[in-house]
This record gives C-alpha cells, sequence and structure tokens, in this order.
C-alpha cells in the first residue's frame, strides 16, 4: 500500500491569485492523478501526472490553468491559476505502485479550496 | 470507457449483508470491475476489483456475471462505518472514470 500526504488540506484563497498543492507519496509510485470533486459532485479527473515530461489532461482542462509538475516518482504539485469561486472544489491526488489491471489507486486526503 | 449505471441510494441494517449492483453493459473484454467507495470527508478507498471471476477479500465480495455486463459488490455485515458513497469503475488502467455511484446507509 501506498501513503498519500497532500498540503495544504484546506486553504482559503482570494480570486486572481493562484494555489500550489502538494501531494507527496511514502513509496515509489508508477503513475500519479489529480481529480477535482466539486461539492456534492463525483470525482472528475484532470490530469495524469507524468514524470519528467508534461501532464497529460483531460478534456476541459488546461495547462495554463492547472500546471502540474512531477519532478519524481514519489511527488507531484498541482497549481490552480487565476482562481475564480467556480474553482472551489476539493483537489485529490491518486497514485498507483503498479502497471497494468492488476493494482489499486491509492487517494490522499483532499484540498479543500474556497476561493472567495 | 464502460458507461455505468448504479442505484443513486440504498438503505441497509446495521449486520445485514449489503447487496450494491452495478450494470455496465458495454464494458471491454480488457476492462477490470473495480469498486471504490468515499466516506464522508475523506479521499476513496480501494474495496476489491475482478476481472470475470468472482473475488473475495476481508472487505467485500465481487460477484460478475458471466456475460460481464452486470456485477455485484457485497458487503457480508454491514456496519455502521461503512455507509459512503461506493463507485463501480470499469477501467483498463489507473486512470480511474467516477460515475455518480450509489449512497450507502447502513442503518442502526
Amino acid at each position: 500500500s501506498a501513503v498519500i500526504s497532500q498540503k495544504p488540506s484546506r486553504d482559503i484563497c482570494q480570486r486572481g491569485t493562484s494555489l500550489t498543492i502538494q501531494c507527496q507519496v511514502d513509496s515509489q509510485v508508477t503513475m500519479m492523478f489529480w481529480y477535482r470533486q466539486q461539492p456534492g459532485q463525483s470525482l472528475t479527473l484532470i490530469a495524469t501526472a507524468n514524470q519528467g515530461s508534461e501532464a497529460t489532461y483531460e478534456s476541459g482542462f488546461v495547462i495554463d490553468k492547472f500546471p502540474i509538475s512531477r519532478p519524481n516518482l514519489t511527488f507531484s504539485t498541482l497549481t490552480v491559476s487565476n482562481m475564480s469561486p467556480e474553482d472551489s472544489s476539493i483537489y485529490l491526488c491518486s497514485a498507483c505502485a503498479g502497471w497494468g489491471m492488476n493494482t489499486e489507486a491509492f487517494f490522499g486526503q483532499g484540498t479543500r479550496l474556497t476561493v472567495v | 470507457d464502460a458507461k455505468t449505471t448504479q442505484p443513486p441510494s440504498m438503505d441497509c441494517a446495521e449486520g445485514r449483508a449489503a447487496n450494491l449492483p452495478c450494470n455496465h453493459s458495454t464494458i471491454s473484454g480488457n476492462e477490470y470491475v473495480y469498486w471504490y467507495r468515499q466516506i464522508h470527508s475523506q479521499g476513496p478507498q480501494y474495496i476489491i476489483h475482478g476481472l470475470k471471476n468472482n473475488e473475495t477479500n476481508e472487505m467485500a465480495s465481487l460477484i460478475i456475471t458471466e456475460d460481464r455486463k452486470s456485477s455485484t459488490l457485497i458487503l457480508p455485515h454491514a456496519t455502521l462505518r461503512d455507509t459512503a458513497v461506493y463507485y463501480c469503475i470499469p477501467s483498463t488502467a489507473q486512470k480511474l472514470v467516477f460515475g455518480q455511484g450509489t449512497r450507502l446507509t447502513i442503518n442502526p
């Protein structure tokens, strides 16, 4: 198993500013992902964080708004840029320790972001 | 990605078996069926997964129909701590696409 730590756990930010969320895994993992969960909704995949290269974004998400870094196998950051109240959500980091289908994903506890 | 249909909510009495159904009629041959749950204010938690055989672990059992178009997650002796939203997710990789899930409430 893997333990995922996210920082900060919550924040209140002014519109127009940016926030960087950190995700640290306690063991080397193969894949890392970032999700968003808007109030009362299910999780939506933002992107796959690729080590040493640009992240792979899902439809509706762009690098200018959600730049992602993954400098090594255990760490990734997600930045929410030029925030507006619509960005108020829980942002979750996920990681997998193996390749292929016979593995499970682990999730952090999330970062609760409120934009005012 | 295969689409799923799950009942939006279910209730179950504490100590009884909770049976959560999921329809995934468009599942492809190489997609596993994963089940996760999300307890309030926490990140999702892995429960179990399977390809075509029934599976059991310490948390639950997974029954997959022979045609793989549907599955049932069974929590054999539900407790109050099993109250959560349960997600059924067909997937070929760990890039999980979450549907709306089933909100399971365990009642004392």
